[in-house]
């Protein structure tokens, strides 16, 4: 069975602060595809990042960088020196290969105080 | 540009209405999906269209009706809901369904928000 865990169902933090969210999961399937979505108040669910199961390469995106290790099914989502923007739910979420249905977390509320 | 439009953005109505609810992509995506997000929750798969044919129902009760009239349009048609349907309504997209191989990411809308009362 695929399964996403958040463990941290709300994180607060103060700004400048860096904060890491954590996402473990689990699956069989050799070919699968990680992701992270941010869902702010307004509710739209906005892509951020996909990660193939073949290419563990980490990946930093201005503030946003991304830790991708298989021997320990994690997918942790760093962003550094928060900002209030940054205030929203967060889901991580693994898709199987020949699947079209996301698995998602249950997310991280993240709120950034100023 | 990976917009994906929904309309509307907030609906009201009640048990013995019918509405529909719109979303429009021109992407050229090619698979679209209907997800329902209640309050707290992830999002719920609902509907899988790919290449305009209807490929997922996740066991969703025949009050909730999808059409997809071309390749751009998916709508969802609402008869006879409960109050337990209120949620957030998510429309997404993504390049290739699984007739076209690998999975894509898939890109959302921004939500109606119903209220059934």
């Amino acid at each position: 069975a695929q399964k996403v865990t958040q463990a941290q169902t709300e994180i607060s933090v103060v700004e400048k602060e860096d904060v890491t969210l954590d996402c473990v999961y689990e699956t069989r399937d050799t070919t699968y595809y990680l992701f992270w979505y941010k869902q702010p108040p307004s509710g739209e669910l906005v892509f951020l990042i996909r990660r193939n199961s073949f290419d563990e390469q980490n990946e930093i995106s201005g503030r946003y960088s991304w830790n991708f290790q298989k021997s320990t099914s994690s997918f942790n989502f760093t962003i550094t020196a928060s900002q209030v923007v940054d205030s929203a739910v967060y889901f991580c979420a693994l898709l199987m290969g020949g699947s079209e249905k996301l698995v998602f977390g249950k997310g991280t509320k993240l709120t950034v105080n100023p | 540009d990976t917009e994906v439009t929904q309309t509307p953005k907030h609906l009201v109505m009640g048990m013995t209405n019918k509405k529909s609810l719109k979303c429009e992509q021109h992407m050229g995506h090619r698979a679209m999906y209907w997800y329902k997000q209640k309050a707290k929750k992830p999002p719920e798969l609902m509907f899988v269209y790919s290449y305009e044919k209807l490929s997922i129902n996740e066991s969703v009760p025949s009050r909730f009706s999808p059409e997809c009239p071309n390749s751009s349009l998916l709508n969802l048609h609402l008869h006879a809901l409960q109050p337990e349907d209120s949620a957030l309504y998510l429309c997404a997209s993504s390049q290739r369904g699984l007739a076209g191989g690998l999975p894509e990411t898939q890109y959302f809308g921004p939500g109606t928000r119903l209220l059934v009362l």
